[in-house]
């Protein structure tokens, strides 16, 4: 079984629809971070947590917020979603004193 | 802004060949991830360096990383159909260990021609 899972791996929507992004991890780690990726720009970190209780802003959220539910579950909102929210989305984990970033398989959201 | 440069952009390469793949940072690395990913799926850790001159290898791919630590290269051997995809590199720019999460470059698309 995967270490770190995504729901759902595809999803189209409509612009101005809410929409949520789950991550659910196994490796016990602390942090948890949530990328999006476009074409030709690489991956961009939209929140990361170290903790249940810790949550920050990465280098592009606005337009998103976040919810650390449990160690083991961040999730990913998009309040009303617009067009060029469209990409490919990735979690990702790692633990205290790893460096190494653990990712989960993605979700592609197309919003039309 | 473009903390972290890759090239090139895409390569097309004759299976058995070699090649390199360039990561440059416009600030002091104190970590530098490599990342393979297939097309449209998750990121594969390949490895992570953090000390000035550091190598690593596995397999058939090294990385090294320059003695002033802003430069990375990936260099594959004797390419196979299997080394196909896209090759990130990923920067920690702070001295945290990559807590806060890492920036990206933009990626190379490797293709492996038979």
């Amino acid at each position: 079984d995967a270490d770190v899972t995504q729901t759902p791996r595809n999803r189209i929507t409509k612009t101005g629809k809410r929409i949520m992004l789950e991550c659910s991890q196994t490796k016990g780690h602390d942090r948890m971070y949530w990328y999006r990726q476009d074409p030709g720009l690489g991956l961009r970190l939209i929140y990361y947590s170290f903790d249940v209780k810790d949550i920050n802003k990465g280098e592009i959220s606005d337009g998103y917020s976040v919810s650390r539910q449990a160690q083991a579950k961040f999730s990913l909102s998009l309040e009303s979603a617009i067009p060029n929210q469209t990409a490919l989305y990735f979690c990702a984990t790692s633990g205290q004193g790893s460096h190494e970033q653990y990712f989960g398989p993605g979700t592609r959201l197309t919003v039309t | 802004s473009q903390e972290l440069e890759q090239s090139p952009q895409s390569l097309i390469v004759q299976e058995g060949k070699n090649l390199t793949i360039n990561c440059t940072s416009s600030k002091t690395l104190y970590g530098l991830y490599w990342y393979k990913q297939k097309y449209g799926e998750g990121l594969i850790f390949l490895m992570m360096l953090q000390k000035g001159g550091e190598e690593k290898s596995h397999e058939k791919i090294t990385a090294k990383l320059d003695e002033k630590k802003q430069q990375s290269s990936l260099h594959i051997t004797a390419s196979q159909p299997s080394h196909a995809g896209i090759y990130l590199c990923g920067a920690d720019h702070h001295s945290g260990g990559g807590a806060d999460g890492l920036t990206f470059g933009k990626g190379t698309h490797l293709i492996i021609q038979p």
